[in-house]
This record gives structure tokens, C-alpha cells and sequence, in this order.
């Protein structure tokens, strides 16, 4: 299976800073990259699919890049809802993996 | 609006077997796959379980290959999961996803499951 590793485990920045998470693939992944957002005691939701291409009504600040066996989720300007939980996630082979997830905290 | 919406919490004792169950609206259920992805308390998500609403075909997490029975009924939109032998180790939420090409898109609230004698 295609183990996806993410990095930092957590992330400290400051509000209106720029995040970069990244997302590393065991295995080319192509571009059946999608990244998730999950805030505590909700559903997670999806942001980011194909990679690069966003969801329907996600922010214009979450952007993703990448292919084969690297990944970035970039959040321009970080705001105090953007302190959560996100995750990547393949879907090129089965079965589907998820990487462990990267907290992004207020510095 | 689409939807998918989950069957309660159970509380269930080690060794026996479980079945959340998933109503979708608001879309063509048929033209989708439906996936099983759960949360440990605390922990991150797992995947481990795909069905396709048109053919029925599946794949497994091969951890839970064994253990997970799948099933969809086209003519209530209603997609099923069920899992045997229960662990401890299985108390978690549950979640069925809307899972086509472009990630998974559409969530259930989550159904939580305890495992406890």
C-alpha cells in the first residue's frame, strides 16, 4: 500500500503567516492527492482534490501542489479558524491511506 | 441538499458485530462509490472500506477484509457497513463518504461505536 507521511507532525505559526504541510508518498501517487481539514468535534471536510484543485466554497487562501511522491498544502494567511487538524490523503491505488495529520497551532 | 446521514451510536459488547448504516439524498446515489473511514478517539482517520453504488463492487483495508461486510440497497439510496468480532480497539467514530475521483467529498455525521464489556 502507498503509505502517505506527513510533515511537520505540528505546525506553529502565527496568524496572518503563511503554512506549508507537506504530504510524502511511498509510491507515485500521480496527482489522486486530496487534503482535509477536520476542527474539533466536527466532520473533517474536504479542501483540496487532484493535487491542486479546490474543493467547491474552500477559501482562495488553501492551495495545493505537487505529483508523484510530493505534496504541499500552502495556507496564505493564516485566520483563527485555520488552527486545526489536516490530512492527506491518496486515492491512486487501493487501498485509500490517509497520513497521519498535522496540527496547525497559534505561535 | 446532498447529504449523507448515519444511524446512531451503539454500545456493544467484545465479540459481537455491528451496523451503521448511511441514507444519501440529494443526488444520483447510483453514480457514486460510498466509502468507510473511522476515527479512533484522538487518533487520525482510517480508511478501510470502499463500495461502488453502481456495480457493488468493493476493496478492503486488508486489516478489515475479514471482518467488514458491505452492503448498498439502490432503492432506499442506503449504503451499510457491517463489522464482526469486535475489539476493544474498535471503539471509534464511523464515518461513510460520498468517494468518487475527486477525493471524498461528502461526509455522514459520524456514528459513534463503543466496544465494552
Amino acid at each position: 500500500e502507498i503509505v502517505m507521511t506527513q510533515s511537520p507532525a505540528t505546525l506553529s505559526v502565527s496568524p496572518g503567516e503563511r503554512a506549508t504541510l507537506s504530504c510524502r508518498a511511498s509510491q507515485s501517487a500521480s496527482t489522486d492527492v486530496a487534503w482535509y481539514q477536520q476542527k474539533p468535534g466536527q466532520t473533517p471536510r474536504l479542501l483540496i482534490y487532484g493535487a491542486f484543485t479546490r474543493a467547491t466554497g474552500i477559501p482562495a487562501r488553501f492551495s495545493g501542489s505537487g505529483s508523484g511522491t510530493e505534496f504541499t498544502l500552502t495556507i496564505s494567511s493564516l485566520q483563527s479558524e485555520d488552527f486545526v487538524v489536516y490530512y492527506c490523503q491518496q486515492y491512486n491505488k487501493w487501498p485509500r491511506t490517509f497520513g497521519q495529520g498535522t496540527k496547525v497551532e497559534i505561535k | 441538499q446532498v447529504q449523507l446521514v448515519q444511524s446512531g451510536a451503539e454500545v456493544k459488547k467484545p465479540g459481537a458485530s455491528v451496523t451503521v448504516s448511511c441514507k444519501a439524498s440529494g443526488y444520483n446515489f447510483n453514480l457514486y462509490g460510498v466509502s468507510w473511514v473511522r476515527q479512533a478517539p484522538g487518533q487520525g482517520l482510517e480508511w478501510m472500506a470502499w463500495i461502488s453504488a453502481y456495480t457493488g463492487n468493493t476493496n478492503y483495508a486488508q486489516r478489515f477484509q475479514d471482518r467488514v461486510i458491505m452492503t448498498i440497497d439502490t432503492s432506499t439510496s442506503t449504503a451499510s457497513m457491517e463489522l464482526r468480532s469486535l475489539r476493544s480497539d474498535d471503539t471509534a467514530v464511523y464515518y461513510c463518504t460520498r468517494d468518487n475521483v475527486k477525493g471524498m467529498d461528502v461526509w455522514g455525521q459520524g456514528t459513534t461505536v463503543t466496544v465494552s464489556s
